[in-house]
């Protein structure tokens, strides 16, 4: 069972482009939304992170899109740079005031941004 | 500083073998997890520690075994590596509770068993 489902698994842009990366989740109980970015040989490390209770959130060049109704979250990269090029996966988490912290992570999406 | 240290980064065993991995964390963190990361990508938990009280279990075989002898400490132990087995391991941490919960990661373990 997938709970978050994360798409496209690859992408490809040019300096510059927009990439955009989509996911979807299905437990309506889950109120974290993060976004994690891992460099080969690197641990994941928190990019950008929303709650159900906003529909965009803005980090430098990074946005997240947030829809409840739909239950899809989506990352945007503005000015996309070579250095972006990475592995990108989000994630849900959420129980409530007893939260573990326990991240639920989509299948990740590896993006390229061409020179 | 780092954060969130795990050591080994590489391990190379034969199948059969019993192998443990180690992870500290100094940011102060009360609940401490297991991630496996697979061929493909994929992250999924296995275990989580809070103030050295297991709070996760995920469906793991009963040969892997984690510790946690303070909230600062959580290692793996597994017992009878099997080909299976090979993946890379993430140690995180993060503060129980928190309306935002945000995990810190460590490097990973990447065990191969032969």
């Amino acid at each position: 069972q997938q709970q978050v489902k994360q798409s496209p698994q690859s992408l490809i842009v040019q300096k510059g482009g927009i990439p955009i990366i989509n996911c979807a989740y299905e437990n309506t109980a889950f109120d974290y939304f993060p976004w994690y970015q891992q460099f080969p040989g690197k641990g994941p490390a928190l990019l950008i992170a929303i709650r159900p209770d906003v529909s965009e959130k803005k980090e430098g060049r990074f946005t997240i899109s947030f829809n409840k109704s739909a239950k899809q979250f989506s990352l945007h990269i503005m000015d996309s740079q070579p250095g972006d090029s990475a592995t990108y996966f989000c994630a849900a988490s959420g129980e409530g005031s007893s939260n573990t912290g326990k991240l639920i992570f989509g299948q990740g999406t590896t993006l390229q941004v061409k020179p | 500083d780092t954060a969130v240290s795990q050591t080994p980064k590489y391990l190379v065993t034969q199948m059969g073998n019993d192998k443990s991995i180690k992870c500290e964390q100094n940011l102060g963190h009360d609940t401490m997890y297991w991630y496996k990361q697979d061929s493909k990508k994929f992250l999924k938990i296995m275990f989580s520690y809070n103030n050295k009280e297991l709070i996760i279990n995920e469906t793991v075989p009963n040969r892997f075994s984690p510790k946690s002898p303070d909230k600062a400490h959580l290692n793996l132990h597994i017992n009878s590596l099997e080909l299976g087995d090979s993946a890379v391991y993430f140690c995180a941490s993060s503060l129980y509770g928190q309306f935002v919960p945000e995990a810190f990661f460590g490097q990973g373990t990447r065990l191969t068993v032969v």
